[in-house]
Parts: structure tokens; C-alpha cells; sequence
């Protein structure tokens, strides 16, 4: 089976301040990994999928960066968050048959 | 470029009653589509997909949905509403690569007893 934590559930920062969001997944070996974000009423946005430890590629423009330290870790960050980067992030994985598995996701508020 | 519209952003139904949930897409090749449900606070759930099989293809929770190329739609169905399938539901289209799909803007759906 596949799980994917991610965390924290929730989390509100002030604007400036740094972000950093994880997801680990269990399940096969190097895995696709994805994070998307879902703004207020819209559905979901692709930022960032990595197909193996250290490859990042970046959908979209923006002030977000994401590293994959290790096969099952994947990582959200920001230097400075701006209040656009305010949405629900979800961490998903790829398993078999080209399903994905989604994370719980994490509501984040910048004000 | 793909793209997806879900027509109408609530839908209202009463439990018991026909469920239709409406997505169109475009694809300049033959796409995988899928409608995901999302639950309040959660992530979001994979209802079922369509790989280029069967043209009606049933999900799980009593869902299904059939893919029309003619029209390029894939609209979900569910014969009789329950009061547990309120929700918010995605549609999504994607070519080989699941991961790299373009959702629409989700429609949540309402129950009403």
C-alpha cells in the first residue's frame, strides 16, 4: 500500500517569513512525487514533480522551491511567503496503474 | 494543451435523486481522465479513471462515468444520491503522465434530505 504524510496540517505565517512543508511517503522505491496547490474555490495547480532524489522541475513561475533530499522525502519551501502563496498544498505520489495518491494536504494561511 | 471546464460550481440534489456532475475536456491527443472527491479537510480520493478501455467506467461509492469523445465530456453519475457523497468533486485530464494532470475548478456537491 501507499501512504503519504505530510505536515503540518495547518499553518499560518505572517508575510516575509520562510516555509517549509514536508511529505514522506511509504510504498515503492523512487516514486513520482508531486506537490500541488489548490487555491480558495479553484482546483488543483501542479508546482513541482520530481521523478528521483535531487530532480525538481517547476510547472509555474513563483516563489516557491521544492528539494527531494531523499527518495521518499519531498519538500515545500519559500524564503519570503507572499500572501498569493495562501491555498491547501497536497503532496501525491504515483503508484501503479497511473493512479495517484493523495496526501491529507495542508491549509496554509499568509497574512 | 489540455485543459478542463466543469460546468456549474454547486450542484444541489435531494438523497435519492440522480447525480450529474458535468466535465468537458481538451486534449490534442487521447487523454486519461479521472474525477477525484474531495472530503472537508482532506486530500483528495480517486473515483475513477478512464484509460482508453471500456467507454463507461464505474468508480467506487456507486459512481460512473462515461466517456464521450464525440462530445469530449466525461460526466460523473451516480443513480441515487446519498447524503455521505456531499462533497467537492474534481475532474482531470492527463496524457500518460498521472502525475502532470490539469484539474478543473471542482464542483461540490450538496445533499439535502
Amino acid at each position: 500500500s501507499q501512504t503519504i504524510h505530510q505536515w503540518p496540517a495547518t499553518l499560518v505565517q505572517p508575510v516575509g517569513s520562510p516555509l517549509s512543508l514536508e511529505c514522506t511517503v511509504e510504498g515503492t522505491s523512487n516514486p513520482n512525487l508531486y506537490w500541488y496547490r489548490q487555491a480558495a474555490g479553484r482546483g488543483l495547480q501542479l508546482l513541482f514533480y520530481s521523478v528521483g532524489i535531487g530532480q525538481i522541475s517547476s510547472e509555474v513561475p513563483q516563489n516557491l522551491s521544492a528539494s527531494r533530499p531523499q527518495d521518499r522525502q519531498f519538500i515545500l519551501s519559500s524564503k519570503k511567503l507572499l500572501l498569493s502563496d495562501s491555498g491547501f498544498y497536497l503532496c501525491a505520489q504515483k503508484g501503479v496503474n497511473e493512479k495517484l495518491f493523495f496526501g491529507s494536504g495542508t491549509q496554509l494561511s499568509v497574512l | 494543451a489540455q485543459s478542463v471546464t466543469q460546468l456549474g460550481s454547486h450542484v444541489s440534489v435531494s438523497e435519492g435523486a440522480l447525480v450529474l456532475l458535468r466535465c468537458n475536456y481538451s486534449s490534442s491527443v487521447p487523454p486519461y481522465l479521472f474525477w477525484y472527491v474531495q472530503y472537508p479537510n482532506q486530500g483528495l480520493q480517486l473515483l475513477l479513471k478512464y484509460t482508453s478501455a471500456a467507454t463507461l467506467v464505474k468508480g467506487i461509492n456507486g459512481f460512473e462515468a462515461e466517456f464521450k469523445k464525440s462530445e469530449t465530456s466525461f460526466h460523473l453519475t451516480k443513480p441515487s444520491a446519498h447524503m455521505s457523497d456531499a462533497a467537492e468533486y474534481f475532474c482531470a485530464v492527463s496524457y500518460t503522465n498521472a502525475g502532470k494532470s490539469t484539474f478543473g475548478d471542482g464542483t461540490t456537491l450538496t445533499v439535502k434530505p
